[in-house]
Parts: structure tokens; C-alpha cells; sequence
């Protein structure tokens, strides 16, 4: 079975500072994916970015980065320039066979103006 | 056109009740998932239907029966709620079951069992 742990529970940064967002996760497939979801105030669960887990490369897409680390089974996140609406909670989820994901407890990230 | 609707999305309703949840998805998608999150956050599969056949089925009390009329349609009937039923229910849609596929969620049902 998958377990994923996100360490911190809230983050509260002022507006356009950069936020990263833990995630360590535990899994026996040896080829995965895995993913981060926002969750805003209006609780709709929206994807933001995914990751194979035999490329290793960092990535960025906008304000948007990752860096992914098989060896320790980490899958970090970037928020960088936050904006009051980045505020929301945060999920990362690996996945498993039939696209199960099997969700963090979640970081929720306050924004201030 | 909203890509996967919930209905209703609140549901106050007593002990013992029977309810049902309703989603549809717009998407053309093959797969559908319904998850429950808590009052923590936290978010739990319950059922994933690919073409109307059941592929995951978690621990979930019998009580939760789920229905594919279709690809486009998948209910959740809950019978003799109790009042740890309460949470969020979300429904879900991906193209395929692939673990690659990203999912497209449902404004949820927020579900109360007085």
C-alpha cells in the first residue's frame, strides 16, 4: 500500500514570497506517477502538475516547480512570487495501478496580502 | 458547460436515511472515481469504474453501492446512513485508468448525518 506524508500542515507567507511544499511518500510499484492538487477555499480539487517516476529532472512550469528525489521518495513543490490566490490546501498523491491516488494529509497555504 | 457535476451539493439528511449522489461527466472520459474526504482533509478512494465495470473497490461499507448506467454517469447510493457518513463526497473523471491520468474532480457533496 501507498502512503504519502506532508509534513506541514499550514504555511502562512506574505504575498510574493516563495513557498515550497514537502512531500515524502512510501510505494512498492517501481513505476509511478505522481501528482499535486490545489484545493481553494470554493473546494474544488483541481490537478496542477505530474511527474513519471523514472525522470528525475526538475522541472518549472510558470510559477510552478518541482523537484523530485527517488532516492529519498521525495516530490517537492514550488510556489514561487505566491499571490493571495495561491491561497488553498495542497495534496500530493502517488499513483497507483487503475490511476488509484493515494492522497497526503494535505498543506494548507495562507497567502497574505 | 461545467466537466463533471455533482448533485445534489449539500445533503442534510437523519439517521437511518437512504441517499443517493448523482455525477456526470461532459468529458468523454472512460473512468470515474468517487472519494470521500473528512473533516481533516483528508481523501480516500472509495470506488473507480473504467466503461461501466468496477476496477477498485476499497474498504467501504456494503451500505455504499455505486452505479455506472453508463461512461458518462456514476451514482453513489448510500443506504441506512449513519453519522459517520458526513464528509465531502467527490466524483471524478480520467480519460483511462492508466496510473498516468490526471483527474478531473466534481465540486463535491457535502453530506451532513444528523
Amino acid at each position: 500500500a501507498q502512503k504519502v506524508t506532508q509534513a506541514q500542515t499550514e504555511i502562512s507567507v506574505v504575498e510574493k514570497e516563495d513557498v515550497t511544499l514537502d512531500c515524502v511518500y512510501e510505494t512498492r510499484d517501481t513505476t509511478y506517477y505522481l501528482f499535486w492538487y490545489k484545493q481553494p477555499p470554493s473546494g474544488e480539487l483541481v490537478f496542477l502538475i505530474r511527474r513519471n517516476s523514472f525522470d528525475e529532472q526538475n522541472e518549472i512550469s510558470g510559477r510552478y516547480s518541482w523537484n523530485f528525489q527517488k532516492s529519498t521518495s521525495s516530490f517537492n513543490f514550488t510556489i514561487t512570487a505566491s499571490q493571495v490566490v495561491d491561497s488553498a490546501v495542497y495534496f500530493c498523491a502517488p499513483s497507483a495501478a487503475g490511476n488509484k491516488l493515494t492522497f497526503g494529509g494535505g498543506t494548507r497555504v495562507l497567502v497574505k496580502p | 458547460d461545467t466537466a463533471v457535476s455533482q448533485t445534489p451539493k449539500y445533503l442534510v439528511t437523519q439517521m437511518g436515511n437512504d441517499k443517493s449522489i448523482k455525477c456526470e461527466q461532459n468529458l468523454g472520459h472512460d473512468t470515474m472515481y468517487w472519494y470521500k474526504q473528512d473533516s481533516k482533509k483528508f481523501l480516500k478512494i472509495m470506488f473507480s469504474y473504467n466503461n461501466k465495470e468496477l476496477i477498485i473497490n476499497e474498504t467501504v461499507p456494503n451500505r455504499f453501492s455505486p452505479k455506472s448506467p453508463d461512461k458518462a454517469h456514476l451514482n453513489l447510493h448510500i443506504n441506512s446512513l449513519e453519522l459517520g457518513d458526513s464528509a465531502v463526497y467527490f466524483c471524478a473523471s480520467s480519460q483511462g485508468a492508466g496510473n498516468n491520468e490526471k483527474l478531473f474532480f466534481g465540486s463535491g457533496t457535502q453530506l451532513s448525518v444528523l
